[in-house]
C-alpha cells in the first residue's frame, strides 16, 4: 500500500507570495490533518479535514487555508506568505470506523523556504 | 490536553535498551498515551500507544504506571537507526478529533 504523498517536496518562495501544498492519503484514509514544524514552535496542528469538511483547526491565521476532495486528497494554501511561514509542513492521513487505532501516517513533508 | 515533561536528551549505546521516560501527570482518564519518533527530516513515525496496560509490538515496549502519571518507552536492542526524536503524547483518540499536540520530545542518540 502507498503511503502518504505530499508534493513539492520542496519550494522557494518570496514574501507576498501565496503556494499551496497537495497531499494524497493512504488508499482508504479519509481524515487527513496538517502540521508545521519549524525550529522555534515545533510541530504545530493546523487543521483536519474530513469528508470534505474541516473537522478541526488550530491556531494559525486566516492566510492559512485548507481544503479536501472527494477523493480525499487535500490541499493547503498559504497566501502572502511572511518569512516566519518557512517550516517543513506535514500531512497525515488516518482511517476512520473500526479501523481507527488513533496511528496517524505521516507524509515525508513539504519544505518551503521564504525568502 | 495533558502537558507532558520529557528529557531534552539522552544517549545510548547500541545494543543495549534504550529507556525514554515521560510524565503525563495531568493526563485525563480517557487519553491514550502515544508515542511517535521523527527521524531527522521525516515525517513522524507512530511507534507504540497504550492506556493503563503495558504494551508491546515489534517497535517497543511501553510501560504505563498504575496512577497512569507517567510512562516508559523501551526499545530492546537500540540501533543506529534508533537515533530520532521521540514524543510522548497523549490524546483522546475517541473524540474524533485528529489534533496531536506535540511537545519538545526526547532527542535519542545511539552511540555505536
Amino acid at each position: 500500500k502507498a503511503g502518504v504523498t505530499q508534493t513539492p517536496r520542496y519550494l522557494i518562495k518570496t514574501r507576498g507570495q501565496q503556494v499551496t501544498l497537495s497531499c494524497s492519503p493512504i488508499s482508504g484514509h479519509r481524515s487527513v490533518s496538517w502540521y508545521q514544524q519549524t525550529p522555534g514552535q515545533g510541530l504545530q496542528f493546523l487543521f483536519e479535514y474530513f469528508s470534505e469538511t474541516q473537522r478541526n483547526k488550530g491556531n494559525f491565521p486566516g492566510r492559512f487555508s485548507g481544503r479536501q476532495f472527494s477523493n480525499s486528497r487535500s490541499e493547503m494554501n498559504v497566501s502572502t506568505l511572511e518569512l516566519g511561514d518557512s517550516a517543513l509542513y506535514l500531512c497525515a492521513s488516518s482511517p476512520e470506523g473500526q479501523l481507527n487505532t488513533g496511528e496517524l501516517f505521516f507524509g515525508e513533508g513539504s519544505r518551503l523556504t521564504v525568502l | 490536553d495533558a502537558k507532558t515533561t520529557q528529557p531534552p536528551s539522552m544517549d545510548c549505546a547500541e545494543g543495549r535498551a534504550a529507556n525514554l521516560p515521560c510524565n503525563h501527570s495531568t493526563i485525563s482518564g480517557n487519553e491514550y498515551v502515544y508515542w511517535y519518533r521523527q527521524i531527522h527530516s521525516q515525517g513522524p513515525q507512530y511507534i507504540i500507544h497504550g492506556l493503563k496496560n503495558n504494551e508491546t509490538n515489534e517497535m517497543a515496549s511501553l510501560i504505563i504506571t498504575e496512577d497512569r502519571k507517567s510512562s516508559t518507552l523501551i526499545l530492546p536492542h537500540a540501533t543506529l537507526r534508533d537515533t530520532a526524536v521521540y514524543y510522548c503524547i497523549p490524546w483522546d483518540r475517541d473524540t474524533g478529533r485528529r489534533a496531536l499536540t506535540f511537545g519538545s520530545g526526547t532527542r535519542l542518540q545511539v552511540q555505536p
